[in-house]
């Protein structure tokens, strides 16, 4: 099944400590997306890329930066890692920007 | 600024009765609107969607319903299900006008129950 994977599914990590959050995509979508969702809070989206275009949120914290080597991995380091940024990241895919976006599981980050 | 909301946070309802779930926007040029489910633990899963041409659109138990005019739109499940107790999220974006900057934006979640 076409699908969108995000390893690992639970993440802890130490203030300060940089981290990795990895997702990747069968579906063959353009548009690869990170959010961050905090609890009873609606997703908040990070950044997303269109094919190798990079599209930063203007809010989204200098801390956070993404790579896409190629069209189905899609990566969200985290510099430095506070507290506050414990949340679950989600990755989506979509085949274009404003369509239908799939989600992977989630990774939950907890910052110790 | 939140463009989308929902404004329950939580619905509890009989099993075979209808759930209705509402949501409210702000922006006039959203055009796409969404309704993903989400179970805890698991990211949100796509369940049905309505462009502003059509003010209805039906798959199965579920039914959205748009209201361009009062910028509503609302998720009817019937009958309902224990299986449907989920978390529903409705998101909205500007599919005519899109561009490579645009996005979705989403609500906050209703929580919905459905008791045996």
């Amino acid at each position: 099944d076409a699908m969108v994977i995000q390893n690992p599914r639970y993440q802890v990590t130490q203030f300060g400590k940089p981290v990795t959050l990895s997702c990747s995509q069968t579906l063959n979508h353009n548009v690869m997306y990170w959010y961050q969702q905090k609890s009873s809070q609606a997703p908040k989206l990070l950044f997303h890329y269109y094919d190798k275009d990079f599209n930063n949120e203007a809010d989204t914290p200098d801390n956070f930066q993404s790579r896409r080597p190629n069209t189905s991995f899609c990566f969200l380091d985290i510099r430095s890692p506070g507290l506050g940024d414990a949340a679950m990241y989600l990755c989506a895919t979509s085949i274009f920007v404003g369509e239908t976006q799939y989600f992977g599981p989630g990774t939950r980050l907890l910052v110790l | 600024d939140q463009q989308v909301k929902q404004n329950s946070p939580s619905l509890s309802v009989q099993e075979g009765r209808i759930s209705i779930l509402n949501c409210d926007y702000t922006n006039s040029m959203f055009d796409y609107f969404l309704w993903y489910k989400k179970y805890p633990a698991e990211g949100p899963t796509f369940l049905i969607s309505i462009s502003s041409i059509k003010d209805k659109n039906e798959d199965g138990r579920f039914t959205v319903f748009l209201n361009k005019s009062a910028k509503h739109l609302s998720l009817h499940i019937v009958p309902s299900q224990p299986g449907d107790s989920a978390v529903y999220f409705c998101a909205a974006s500007a599919l005519t006008f899109s561009n490579t900057g645009n996005q979705f934006y989403f609500g906050t979640g209703t929580s919905l129950t459905v008791i045996p």
